[in-house]
């Protein structure tokens, strides 16, 4: 299995532009998370998703951000427009039903390095 | 940009001796946790998890220690290894129905070769 797989790798934008971020989850995996890490906040939940529908969204920044899943097996996150203060790592991880039924051993993608300058 | 960043507490550690890192949660209703490890570069990687019915939880190397009465938890990592050089985030969870995941801060684990 090739694990989490996201898209760049590394983006580096202008203030303003639209950025959006791909990630493709383990397959048969039922949920799917997007965080945000930044050495001033750590690790953040922005919006979680089960079964394709948007569970949580209350991490989510503000109205310039949007998530997406349209299929079990794909989902964005948009920025749009970007600032700088949007600079960070943003992880997409994919769960299921984990060893002894636990279902929270989630599976991180390597991230997404965002610079918007 | 950020003027202000979070200060990692940081561990530093021998080679071939024991570490141990430790880990305050904040909600007495979390009832599993988990380690997880992030090398620089790459994303959280799962170590071990405890439920809140246990009390110490062993793995390779590794034992996850609960203490619910003052909210603590904690990871050995037993003769400790230059590749075991990372941050550690403890995470938290309270299961049924929506079942949030929060993260502490972490803990930067510096392996003295």
């Amino acid at each position: 299995d090739a694990g989490v797989i996201q898209s760049p790798r590394h983006e580096v934008t202008e203030m303003g532009q639209e950025v959006t971020l791909r990630c493709k989850p383990i397959s048969g995996h039922n949920s799917l998370f997007w965080y945000r890490q930044t050495m001033m906040r750590g690790l953040e939940l922005l919006i979680y998703f089960n079964n394709n529908v948007p569970i949580d969204d209350s991490g989510m920044p503000e109205d310039r951000f949007s998530a997406k899943m349209p299929n079990a097996s794909f989902s964005t996150l948009k920025i749009q427009p970007s600032e700088p203060r949007d600079s960070a790592v943003y992880f997409c991880a994919s769960t299921s039903r984990g060893r002894r039924g636990d279902p929270y051993e989630q599976y991180f993608g390597p991230g997404t390095r965002l610079t918007v300058t | 940009g950020e003027s202000v960043g979070l200060h990692l507490p940081t561990l530093s550690v021998q080679e071939g001796d024991n570490s141990i890192i430790n880990c305050a949660y904040s909600n007495s209703a979390s009832d599993y946790f988990i380690w997880y490890k992030q090398e620089s570069g790459k994303g959280p990687q799962f170590i071990i998890d405890i439920r809140s019915n246990m009390d110490k939880r062993q793995g390779q190397r590794v034992t996850v220690l609960l203490n619910k009465t003052v909210k603590h938890l904690s990871l050995q990592i037993a003769a400790t290894q230059p590749g075991d050089s990372a941050v550690y985030f403890c995470a938290e969870i309270i299961s049924g129905g929506y079942q949030k995941v929060t993260f502490g801060t972490g803990t930067k684990l510096q392996v003295i070769p």
